[in-house]
This record gives C-alpha cells, sequence and structure tokens, in this order.
C-alpha cells in the first residue's frame, strides 16, 4: 500500500448505531487530519494531530470522537450520529516542520451515510 | 476569520477551450495560496501553489498567479483535455499557521468532446 488509505469506503448507518472509520499513511508523516467534504460547502477540518497529539478541535459535536495510536494511523469512531452528518470524510497527513507549510497528502475518503 | 470565495459551477467545456476558475480570498497577514484538484472516486491532490505575491504556480499546464491587490488567485489553463475534469479547490494557509488550510466550496469541471 502506498500514500494515504481510507477504510471502508463507503458506510450507511442508523442513528443508533457505532461505527469507526479507519485511516493509514504510508509516508513516514508526523501529522494528520480528518476533514469533512459535504455538496456545496468549503472542505472543514474537522481534526488535527501532531506526533499522536490532538492539536486541533474544530468545535467537532462529541459524537464523533478521534483516536490516534500512532503516528501511521487514525481513526474516527461514530455514535448516534443524525441525517446532516452525512457526507464524504476525508483523512490526510503531512511532514510537520513547525510554521511553514506542507503539503497535505489526502485518502479516497468514506462516503458516510446516516439513515 | 480567514475565506475563500470560488466561482460556482458546474463549469462545462469543450476539448481545447480555454479554462479560467476565478479564486478570490480574504486573509490577515500574507497567506499561501494552493490550488487542489479532486479526480472522481479519489481525494485531493496538490495542484500547484504560490507563496508571495506576483509568484506564479504552475503544473500540468494549469497556472495561478498570487495577485495581492485584488486577492484573487485564479486558476487558467489553456487548452483543456477531457482528463481534467474534476473538482478543483482554492485553498489558503495563513502564514505561520502551520498546516492549517482554509478552502473554497470547490469548482467542479467538465471537458466534452
Amino acid at each position: 500500500e502506498t500514500g494515504v488509505t481510507q477504510t471502508p469506503r463507503h458506510l450507511v448507518m442508523g442513528m443508533t448505531n457505532k461505527k469507526s472509520l479507519k485511516c493509514e499513511q504510508h509516508l513516514g508523516h508526523n501529522a494528520m487530519y480528518w476533514y469533512k467534504q459535504s455538496a456545496k460547502k468549503p472542505l472543514e477540518l474537522m481534526f488535527v494531530y501532531n506526533f499522536k497529539e490532538q492539536t486541533e478541535n474544530n468545535s467537532v459535536p462529541s459524537r464523533f470522537s478521534p483516536e490516534c495510536p500512532n503516528s501511521s494511523h487514525l481513526f474516527l469512531h461514530l455514535h448516534t450520529l443524525q441525517p446532516e452528518d452525512s457526507a464524504l470524510y476525508l483523512c490526510a497527513s503531512s511532514q510537520e516542520t513547525g510554521g511553514a507549510y506542507n503539503e497535505q497528502f489526502f485518502g479516497p475518503g468514506t462516503r458516510l451515510t446516516v439513515l | 476569520g480567514n475565506s475563500v470565495t470560488q466561482m460556482e459551477g458546474p463549469v462545462t467545456l469543450s476539448e481545447e477551450a480555454f479554462l479560467t476558475i476565478n479564486c478570490t480570498y480574504t486573509a490577515t497577514g500574507y497567506p499561501s495560496l494552493f490550488w487542489y484538484v479532486q479526480y472522481p472516486g479519489e481525494g485531493l491532490q496538490l495542484l500547484l501553489k504560490a507563496t508571495k505575491a506576483d509568484d506564479k504556480g504552475s503544473n500540468k499546464g494549469f497556472e495561478a498567479t498570487y495577485r495581492k491587490e485584488t486577492t484573487s488567485f485564479h486558476l487558467e489553463k489553456g487548452s483543456v483535455q477531457v482528463s481534467d475534469s474534476a473538482v478543483y479547490f482554492c485553498a489558503l494557509s495563513e502564514a505561520g499557521g502551520g498546516n492549517k488550510l482554509t478552502f473554497g466550496t470547490g469548482t467542479q469541471l467538465k471537458v466534452e468532446l
């Protein structure tokens, strides 16, 4: 596997279900991100992890719970979601060097539908 | 706060036509500017970037010039191909803001034969 991978690619869940999204980066990066992509809206940054530590939580509801066990893996745990949470969830990674911008590499995303 | 405004799509062009996708921004300080492209079923890929005023980013025939006086970063290509059909996102990174990106809504481009 190369780059950034995400599983599953598609997920349908009911509002009472609990599920998890997985992201893995094979680039040796030290920063990982979760974004939400909804139709006709800008990409929304949800969470940022640097060296496994969460450094950004963009006022995301607690029904989304991230986990970063190591710098290569990132999870997004989902519970009691709402239909408006249906979207494409994108994971990204980058090499954080402190201050200067470094390119973010994105995975293909998980298409989530909440019924 | 920072924001990025892109023209609404979809933009539909014939092959070999000239492309312009407008992007304007609002930011404090001197941001870096980017265009990302998302092909069907894939994640976003960095297409080009510019880090200071009057810089021109270019890649795969696409170009964009950082215009501080008009706070714009319009994407252009002289002759589009069917394979350029994708969604294009303009984004900025605030100076000193590390890797935090602010994206526009994206503009879908459809190129037909």
